[in-house]
C-alpha cells in the first residue's frame, strides 16, 4: 500500500513568488492535513480538508490555501512569499471513518526555501 | 486552548540503555487523543503510539512502551534496550475528538532529539 506521497521535496522560490505544492494521501484516505515546520515555531497545523471542504483551519494568514479534488489530492498554495515561509511542509491523511479518532500518517515534506 | 510540553530538548543514551520521553499536555477537552511520533533524518513522520483519554491503561509494545496518566496530564513513552536506529526527533501530539471522528488537527510539542550512541 502506498503511503502519503508529496511533490515536489524540494523548492526553491524568490520572495514574492507563490507555490503550489501537492499531496496525494494513502488510497482510501479522505482526510488531508497540512502542517508547516520551523526550527522556531516547531510543527503548526495549517489546514485540513475532507471531502473537498476545508474543515479546520489554523492560524495563518491568508496568504496560505489549500484545495482537495474529488480523488482526495490535495494542493497547497503560498502567495507572495516571505523569506519565513521557508519551512517544511508535511502533509497527512488520515482514514477518519465513522466515529474513530484514526492516526495520521505523513509524508515526507517538502522542503520550500525562499530566497 | 490546547498545548503540548516536552521539556527535555536532547537526549544521549548508550546503546541498550532505556530511556523515557516525557509529556505534558493541557486541553478543557475532556475526549481528546494523544499520539507518539517520530522524525527520523529523512523527515517523514512516524506514528508510534495512541492513547484515547478514556483509556488509561498502559500497554508495551515491542521495545516500546507508555504511561499516560490523566491525573498529572501526562504521556510519557519509554523505549527499552535502545538501539541506533532509535536516533530521531521524538513528537509527543494531542487532538481533538470531534464529532466526525477524524483526526485532523494535531498539536505538538517542540520534539525530543533522541541520539542512541554505539
Amino acid at each position: 500500500k502506498a503511503g502519503v506521497t508529496q511533490t515536489p521535496r524540494y523548492l526553491i522560490k524568490t520572495r514574492g513568488q507563490q507555490v503550489t505544492l501537492s499531496c496525494s494521501p494513502i488510497s482510501g484516505h479522505r482526510s488531508v492535513s497540512w502542517y508547516q515546520q520551523t526550527p522556531g515555531q516547531g510543527l503548526q497545523f495549517l489546514f485540513e480538508y475532507f471531502s473537498e471542504t476545508q474543515r479546520n483551519k489554523g492560524n495563518f494568514p491568508g496568504r496560505f490555501s489549500g484545495r482537495q479534488f474529488s480523488n482526495s489530492r490535495s494542493e497547497m498554495n503560498v502567495s507572495t512569499l516571505e523569506l519565513g515561509d521557508s519551512a517544511l511542509y508535511l502533509c497527512a491523511s488520515s482514514l477518519a471513518q465513522g466515529a474513530r479518532n484514526t492516526e495520521a500518517f505523513f509524508g515526507q515534506g517538502t522542503r520550500l526555501t525562499v530566497v | 486552548a490546547q498545548k503540548v510540553t516536552q521539556a527535555q530538548t536532547e537526549i544521549s543514551v548508550v546503546e541498550k540503555e532505556d530511556v523515557t520521553l516525557d509529556c505534558v499536555y493541557e486541553t478543557r477537552d475532556t475526549t481528546y487523543y494523544l499520539f507518539w511520533y517520530k522524525q527520523p533524518p529523512s523527515g517523514e513522520l512516524v506514528f508510534l503510539i495512541r492513547r484515547n483519554s478514556f483509556d488509561e491503561q498502559n500497554e508495551i509494545s515491542g521495545r516500546y512502551s507508555w504511561n499516560f496518566q490523566k491525573s498529572t496530564s501526562s504521556f510519557n513513552f519509554t523505549i527499552t534496550a535502545s538501539q541506533v536506529v532509535d536516533s530521531a526527533v521524538y513528537f509527543c501530539a494531542l487532538s481533538e475528538a470531534y464529532y466526525t471522528g477524524a483526526n485532523s488537527k494535531l498539536t505538538f510539542g517542540k520534539g525530543i532529539t533522541l541520539s542512541v550512541r554505539p
